[in-house]
C-alpha cells in the first residue's frame, strides 16, 4: 500500500524558533497533501491542504503566516510552525492523497509531535 | 516488523449491523483508535481502546484483543449517514500512529 512518512518523529524546541516538519509520499506521487492537527483522544483538526505547486488552502482559524506550507514537488510537502510557542505543542499528522477516481482516499503519515518548551 | 489490516470496502443495509475488522502485528503498542471520515472532511475521533475488551458508545461499539492482535468496530441500526471510510490506527511504542488504508462502508437503503 502507499506510503506516507513523517519527519522528525517528534521535537522539542524552545519558544520562539521555528520547527519544519517533513511529509514524504515514499511510493507514489501524491497531487493533494493535509496537514492535521491532533489533540489526545480527538478528531483531526484540518489545518490546510495543499496542491503541488500551488499555494495552500488554510481552514478558518489557522494563520498562514504562522503555518508555513509548501508543496514544492509531488512527493514532499513541508510544515513550519514559526515562532513556536507552549500552545503550538501538538501532534502534527500530514496526509497524501490523490487526484482523480481515488480523491476520497488519504494515506496517513505516523505524526510528529511537537513539544514547544 | 509493524502492519496493519482492514477491508477496503463493505456493503450493508440501511437499520442492519456491520462489523469492521483490523488486524495488526507490532512489538509495541500503545492503544488502537477507530475514527470515521467522510469525503472531504478531517477524520473524527470515534473510539480508543488500550485494554482488552468491548467498549459501546451508542450505536458503535469497539472491540480489542492485544493478544490477538485484532480489533473491530462494531455499527448497530446503520443509517444513510454512517456512509463513510473508517480508519483504524494503532500507537506503536514510540507513540507513532500507525494506519490502516481505511475501510468504505457503503450503505443501502
Amino acid at each position: 500500500g502507499a506510503v506516507v512518512s513523517q519527519h522528525p518523529s517528534w521535537v522539542i524546541c524552545k519558544s520562539g524558533t521555528s520547527v519544519k516538519i517533513e511529509c514524504r509520499s515514499l511510493d507514489f506521487q501524491a497531487t493533494t497533501m493535509f496537514w492535521y492537527r491532533q489533540f489526545p483522544k480527538q478528531s483531526l483538526m484540518l489545518m490546510a491542504t495543499s496542491n503541488e505547486g500551488s499555494k495552500a488552502t488554510y481552514e478558518q482559524g489557522v494563520e498562514k503566516d504562522k503555518f508555513l506550507i509548501n508543496h514544492a514537488s509531488l512527493t514532499l510537502s513541508t510544515l513550519t510552525v514559526t515562532s513556536a510557542h507552549p500552545e503550538d505543542s501538538s501532534f502534527y499528522i500530514c496526509s497524501a492523497g490523490f487526484a482523480g477516481r481515488e480523491a476520497d482516499t488519504q494515506y496517513f503519515g505516523p505524526g510528529t509531535r511537537l513539544t514547544v518548551l | 516488523g509493524q502492519n496493519i489490516d482492514q477491508p477496503t470496502e463493505m456493503t450493508a443495509t440501511e437499520g442492519a449491523i456491520v462489523q469492521i475488522n483490523c488486524t495488526y502485528q507490532t512489538s509495541g503498542f500503545n492503544g488502537l483508535f477507530w475514527y470515521q471520515q467522510h469525503a472531504g472532511e478531517a477524520p473524527t475521533f470515534l473510539s480508543y481502546n488500550v485494554l482488552d475488551g468491548l467498549e459501546e458508545k451508542g450505536r458503535f461499539s469497539s472491540f480489542l484483543s492485544r493478544s490477538k492482535g485484532y480489533s473491530y468496530l462494531l455499527l448497530k441500526e446503520l443509517q444513510m449517514k454512517d456512509s463513510a471510510s473508517y480508519l483504524c490506527a494503532f500507537m506503536d511504542s514510540n507513540y507513532q500512529l500507525i494506519w490502516g488504508a481505511g475501510t468504505k462502508l457503503i450503505i443501502k437503503p
